[in-house]
């Protein structure tokens, strides 16, 4: 157990639809990451957030959001859904940003685009 | 893109057989990360490794890194069922935005 809980941990939903993914970082981390593994792309970095604070973005689209907030909890927003968004999302966590800080993954969100 | 390449995508062994795997780019990394990921799970960190030419070893998996930094390697010795998954390879500055490969699958049957 890493300490880093998400959830729904299974959902199925219709394409043009939105949903929410929502993490709770590990106690006393302050960063949180959000992740995306598929088959065909492997694991890809979305967002990073520190205290609050957008502080790196990757291959994050624009149908896509995130948020951390006062209470370090993170959500990512998923919305107008397609069929190539089904894929795991992870939801990870560290104590601060930067060299030397360990990354701990959650279990993940499979989200299922019908 | 992937920016790091493993290989082989796939691995199947038997008990007591001795894998490596490797993880190579074209670019330079200050640092790559070896995690394992089983089914169900997310990736668990196995080590870290920064200096160019640095091995380290965590009971029998030995973890290489390149002298350029570009590549990297892990041999498993004597391998166990427990050590089926999937295994993945990860590079970047800020230890957040890693770039992953896509993974080494490994499979370990008795």
């Amino acid at each position: 157990d890493s300490g880093v809980t998400q959830t729904p941990k299974h959902l199925i939903t219709a394409t043009g639809q939105r949903v929410t993914l929502r993490c709770s970082p590990r106690s006393g981390d302050l960063s949180v990451y959000w992740y995306q593994q598929s088959l065909d792309q492997g694991l890809q970095f979305l967002i990073q957030y520190y205290n609050g604070e957008e502080r790196a973005k990757g291959n994050i689209l624009e149908r896509f959001s995130a948020q951390q907030f006062p209470d370090l909890h993170s959500e990512l927003n998923l919305s107008s859904l397609e069929l190539g968004d089904s894929a795991l999302y992870f939801c990870a966590s560290s104590v601060a940003t930067g060299t030397g800080n360990t990354i701990y993954f959650g279990e993940g969100s499979w989200l299922t685009v019908v | 893109t992937q920016l790091l390449e493993q290989s082989p995508q796939f691995l199947s062994i038997q008990e007591g057989e001795n894998l490596t795997v490797y993880c190579n780019s074209s670019s330079v990394f200050s640092s790559l990360q070896w995690y394992r990921q089983e089914p169900g799970e997310g990736p668990v960190l196995l080590v870290t490794v920064v200096t160019g030419g640095e091995v380290k070893k965590l009971k029998r998996l030995t973890f290489q890194f390149g002298d350029a930094r570009k590549d990297s390697s892990l041999h498993i010795t004597a391998a166990q069922p427990g050590d089926t998954g999937l295994y993945l390879c990860a590079g970047g500055g800020s230890w957040g935005k890693l770039q992953f490969g896509a993974g080494t699958q490994v499979v370990v049957t008795p």
